[in-house]
């Protein structure tokens, strides 16, 4: 079954402007990642964040965590045409193995 | 750099067949993954291995089979195509400690007519 649900399910800005994505979850989670998929690619990850942080930066992304509310949100800062893509979040279990769930993914359109 | 390859970017076949679906990495992985992807639904997990010739059930299994022969190559097989198997196929990759990110390959996008 799907764990994360990302919202909006798409979202069109200018470029400049910051684009914000949020992830909701069901249950406790080892950590969470945030991929991104340009069209008719593969996913490449860009971020993770353990249950034990509740923030963490790279270059113009900012990913939050609130585990209290089981929901993380996914900033891009000053966003380019070239970040036209979907972006999908993945909560990982404890467990013995690795089971990473996606959820159904944010379409991103950046306007030159 | 790390690298999933899949064999083919798209595929055509007809029902019935039988079908297969190669990934090979180059990253000394112990985890490996077989997902589709459907618009509107996102990336479900068929099957996964955690190690060579082990295997375990995703949440949408059947009609699929997989193999494993080596660490770098997973397979997935469709035993007997069907229509409703129409879609991108996405193989990954990840070392097989929980906190560590999957690689993806760039996707097969099989048709079923």
């Amino acid at each position: 079954s799907q764990q994360g649900e990302e919202d909006p399910q798409a979202l069109s800005i200018q470029e400049g402007e910051n684009a914000t994505m949020n992830c909701s979850y069901k249950t406790s989670i080892n950590n969470l990642q945030w991929y991104r998929q340009n069209s008719g690619r593969g996913l490449v990850h860009l971020i993770l964040i353990r249950s034990n942080e509740r923030e963490k930066h790279s270059g113009r992304l900012r990913v939050t965590l609130d585990t209290s509310k089981k929901s993380s949100s996914l900033l891009i800062t000053a966003s380019r045409a070239a970040d036209t893509a979907s972006y999908f979040c993945a909560t990982v279990y404890s467990g013995g193995y690795q089971k990473v769930t996606f959820g159904t993914g944010t379409k991103l359109q950046v306007i030159p | 750099d790390v690298k999933v390859t899949q064999s083919s970017r798209y595929l055509v076949k007809r029902t019935g067949e039988k079908v297969f679906l190669e990934c090979v990495q180059d990253m000394d992985h112990e985890n490996m993954f077989w997902y589709r992807q459907d618009p509107g639904l996102g990336l479900r997990l068929i099957y996964f291995s955690y190690d060579v010739k082990m295997k375990e059930k995703g949440d949408i299994p059947e009609g699929y089979s997989v193999s494993r022969e080596k660490k770098e190559r997973f397979s997935l097989i469709l035993e007997s195509a069907s229509t409703n198997q129409t879609s991108m196929y996405l193989c990954a990759s990840s070392p097989s400690r929980g906190d560590q990110p999957q690689h993806f390959g760039d996707g097969t996008r099989l048709s079923i007519l």
